[in-house]
């Protein structure tokens, strides 16, 4: 079963800054999913990225997947309040069972 | 359309009981998927049905089972409730299995006392 480790673990920032929050494996990834869980709620799919190198945008939120398809990041610009919640990466393995990283549990301050 | 739907929302049981906990996928779904949340382990697959079928299993012990009805509701059954198993349940829904697209429920909240 595949690992995926997400950090940091904790973000805490000021509305208005930038951050970026990072997912890897020790195994290259099928395809890779971004969610964003919002307290009380279950995870919604942000983007799935597939090909090594992709670069996805959603608004102020881009979402990179490694050259080698071992890693992904998601970089937030101008944080607002809205965007806090916790943001899980995970991947579909080949039998379609979703494996899930811890995630990383952003609070933006107003 | 509406969402997925979980009932009940939240729920506070004793060590030894079991429990059952209902899905509503969206409607035209076919494939639900259950997954145990906690702190420690974070989010964890347990099984997914598809056609009232079990079509995939997670690495959780025999206490846990679910199934399917024909019109694509789920319920999950845990027996024999320990601590550990206090946790958020959530459901998700997908067209088919396999695709990419899944729907997430608000989960259950269970307390094991």
């Amino acid at each position: 079963t595949q690992l995926l480790e997400q950090s940091p673990q904790f973000l805490s920032i000021q509305e208005g800054e930038n951050l970026t929050v990072y997912c890897n494996s020790s195994s290259v990834f099928s395809s890779l999913q971004w969610y964003r869980q919002e307290p009380g709620e279950g995870p919604v799919l942000l983007v799935t990225v597939v090909t090594g190198g992709e670069v996805k945008k959603l608004k102020r939120l881009t979402f990179q997947f490694g050259d080698a398809r071992k890693d992904s990041s998601l970089h937030i610009t101008a944080a607002q309040p809205g965007d806090t919640g916790l943001y899980l990466c995970a991947e579909r393995g080949s039998n379609y069972k979703l494996t899930f990283g811890k995630g990383t549990l952003l609070t933006v301050n107003p | 359309k509406a969402g997925v739907t979980q009932t009940p929302r939240y729920l506070i049981k004793t060590r030894g009981q079991q429990v059952t906990l209902s899905c509503s996928p969206i409607s035209g779904h076919r494939s639900v998927s259950w997954y145990q949340q906690t702190p420690g382990q974070g989010l964890q697959f347990l099984f997914e049905y598809f056609s009232e079928t079990q079509r995939n299993k997670g690495n959780f012990p025999g206490r846990f089972s679910g199934r399917q009805f024909s019109n694509s509701r789920s319920e999950m059954n845990v027996s024999t409730l320990e601590l550990g198993d206090s946790a958020l349940y959530l459901c998700a829904s997908s067209l088919w299995q396999g695709r990419n697209e899944q729907y997430f429920g608000p989960g259950t909240r269970l307390t094991v006392t």
